[in-house]
């Protein structure tokens, strides 16, 4: 079945690390997206990318980076520079950047600062 | 910029009763407006969309939503909720911008009672 695949579902990290998260897609779609939930404020636009070898930061990309070097993958590190990491992380991809495409979304991650 | 706004942020219904869920969105052009779900540890479902056309549209699960331009809103409803049907609902707002980015509200929790 084609989908989006996050990895790992749990992940503690301690203060001061690097950690990242996978996102793998089987949908063939060009662009993907990193998106980051905390409760009650829905969810915010950490990163994007359009095509491969490229991306464009979100509204929150400050102590995240990404890499597309293939068009299945699109992995996040939360650096230590994010000063609260704490939060569920989730990962979507769209046929293409065409008016109204919609997304689909991974299973989430969810990240605790130990 | 658009933006989307859920005014409740919970609600709880009787199990069988109707339903209806606020999302009022800003927008200068005629949007593409979206609404998934999300259980809990779990990503989101698409609902339904609305792009053109019919300002009444259909989605999974008995759900429907409308598009009233007049009052920039797109509300949620069932006519019959089930317990299952307890989750968090997001309203969403897509434009037709570089990377095809989703809007999202902050989300209203439904509970439902026996």
């Amino acid at each position: 079945d084609g989908g989006i695949t996050q990895s790992p579902k749990y992940l503690f990290r301690k203060e001061g690390q690097n950690v990242t998260l996978s996102c793998e897609q089987n949908l063939n779609h060009d662009a993907m997206y990193w998106y980051r939930q905390d409760p009650g404020q829905g969810l915010r636009l950490i990163y994007y990318s359009q095509i491969v070898n490229d991306f464009q930061k979100g509204d929150i990309a400050e102590g995240y980076s990404v890499s597309r070097e293939k068009k299945e993958s699109f992995p996040l590190t939360v650096t230590s520079a994010q000063k609260n990491p704490t939060a569920f992380y989730l990962c979507a991809s769209s046929m293409g950047t065409g008016w109204g495409t919609e997304a689909f979304f991974g299973q989430g991650t969810r990240l605790t600062v130990v | 910029a658009q933006s989307v706004t859920q005014p409740d942020i919970h609600i709880t219904v009787s199990e069988g009763a109707s339903l209806e869920l606020r999302c009022n969105y800003s927008y200068g052009a005629t949007p593409y407006l979206f609404w998934y779900v999300q259980s809990p540890g779990q990503g989101l479902q698409l609902l339904l969309k609305y792009f053109s056309g019919d300002t009444l549209v259909q989605g999974i699960k008995g759900f429907e939503a409308e598009f009233k331009r007049s009052q920039s809103s797109f509300n949620l409803r069932k006519p019959s909720v089930h317990w299952s049907d307890a989750a968090e609902y997001f309203c969403a707002v897509g434009a037709n911008n570089a990377g095809n980015m989703l809007t999202f509200g902050g989300g209203t929790r439904l509970m439902v009672k026996p």
